[in-house]
């Protein structure tokens, strides 16, 4: 997993800012996974997405929260007007192939975001 | 409501012995289990999987064990080693869901010297 680069590894905000969160993935993988762990908690999958296509979003909050996977460049999870319940390790994963039984996620170390 | 249940928050193993991970879930569209390994600061990383056409698949040291009527899997370490020391991750997923993986709590396995 230590192809798939998160920055920063740890990122604290004030109430109210913005929080940008950077995923590289593994060299030839065009499938990006977002994950959210809370403390004392599993991962929880937030958004799905392939080069330039949210594919499915069904775990991302309605408000605040946007991801995007550009043609260039990393895909970012952006999270607006940060409040204190975003504070969380945030996991980025990528895979090669959608094909069934393949289904192996690789992922990152992990962004925490703290929230003052 | 929680999909996939690690009930046990932790287990602690002597070296040289089983560790027995255990995992309950309740999504009977679930057809595709994984168990992921996570270190501290680290993220979590692949260990091994099951189809739900199978009731076993084992790599090495791990078997993973598959009882779909009771909708229980469980993960075999042995013999256990001090490395083996993490939490460990149960994941599954279902046909068209578009690799969205739901995990569990984790159960933190320390395996003692």
């Amino acid at each position: 997993n230590a192809g798939v680069m998160q920055n920063p590894r740890h990122l604290v905000r004030r109430r109210g800012q913005e929080a940008r969160l950077r995923c590289s993935p593994m060299k030839g993988h065009s499938h990006v996974y977002w994950y959210r762990q809370l403390p004392e908690e599993g991962l929880k999958f937030m958004v799905y997405l392939q080069k330039e296509n949210i594919i499915d979003e069904s775990g991302m909050p309605k408000e605040r929260f946007s991801a995007e996977f550009p043609k260039e460049g990393p895909s970012i999870l952006r999270i607006q007007q940060v409040v204190r319940g975003d504070s969380a390790a945030y996991f980025c994963a990528s895979s090669l192939t959608v094909d069934r039984g393949s289904e192996k996620l690789f992922f990152g170390s992990g962004t925490q975001l703290s929230v003052l | 409501d929680q999909q996939v249940k690690q009930n046990s928050p932790s287990l602690s193993v002597q070296e040289g012995r089983i560790s027995i991970l255990n995992c309950d879930y309740t999504n009977s569209m679930f057809d595709y289990f994984l168990w992921y390994k996570k270190y501290p600061a680290e993220g979590p990383t692949f260990l091994i999987s099951i189809s739900s056409i199978k009731d076993k698949n084992e790599d090495g040291r791990f078997t993973v064990f598959l009882n779909k009527s009771a909708k229980h899997l469980s993960l075999h370490i042995v013999p256990s080693q001090p490395g083996d020391s993490a939490v460990y991750f149960c994941a599954a997923s279902a046909s068209g869901s578009a690799r969205q993986l739901t995990f569990g709590s984790g159960t933190q396995l320390t395996v003692l010297p």
